[in-house]
């Protein structure tokens, strides 16, 4: 079935380690998007990628990296994890930039950082 | 200040209610608004957006206010179903900034 998928959609991992989270879109959106949701904060933009090889800081980027080889790829790394990175991680794409176009988002991912 | 602001509730309300939402936003330039809803443990979706005009889908009346910069999201004849959290999104220089999202419990 088409769609933006996340994987995993848990994981637990310990401080230091690196971990990936995938997203992946069968829609060959142009834009892709990486967000986190913590409790009092709402949803917070980490990176956005225009096209593959084009990506960009959001509004907390430190302490990630992120990557777009292909279009229908956005893979997110937290080169060494911390507890603070405890967080509900939410993918998303769309055609278009900002408020052009609505943004799909994946199911999540809900990462515990021990 | 945040850039966008809501109550966060909960608001219980009756099956068949009416009930309102607020949400203010700090950036005059923003042009574009939306609401979104997030089931528990799930991903957002898009529930409309709002235009300068007002605009209703159903129960669902949207309506914003640039001089006093709020957005408001109007549920008229409330069913189970609408138990969400309300996300309050403003572009702001291309991007998009959610609030933290208004929680609602329909009982019946």
């Amino acid at each position: 079935d088409a769609g933006i998928t996340q994987s995993p959609r848990y994981k637990i991992t310990e401080t230091g380690r690196q971990v990936t989270l995938m997203c992946h879109q069968t829609w060959s959106h142009s834009y892709m998007f990486w967000y986190r949701q913590d409790l009092g904060h709402g949803l917070r933009l980490i990176y956005y990628s225009a096209a593959a090889d084009i990506t960009d800081k959001g509004e907390v980027p430190d302490g990630y990296v992120v990557s777009r080889s292909k279009t229908e790829n956005f893979p997110l790394t937290l080169e060494s994890a911390t507890r603070s990175q405890t967080s509900v991680y939410f993918c998303a794409s769309a055609r278009l930039a900002g408020a052009q176009d609505t943004q799909y988002f994946g199911p999540g991912t809900r990462l515990t950082v021990l | 200040r945040k850039e966008v602001e809501q109550d966060p509730g909960p608001f219980n309300v009756p099956e068949g209610a009416t009930v309102a939402f607020n949400c203010t936003y700090s950036n005059s330039a923003s042009q574009s608004f939306f609401w979104y809803r997030q089931d528990c443990r799930k991903e957002p979706k898009l529930l409309m957006s709002v235009y300068s005009s007002g605009n209703e889908d159903g129960r669902f009346t949207a309506q914003l206010n640039r001089a006093s910069q709020y957005i408001s999201l109007l549920i008229r004849d409330s069913k189970l179903s609408d138990s969400a959290t309300y996300l309050c999104v403003v572009e702001s220089t291309d991007k998009l900034i959610f609030g933290t999202g208004t929680r609602l419990q329909v009982f019946p």
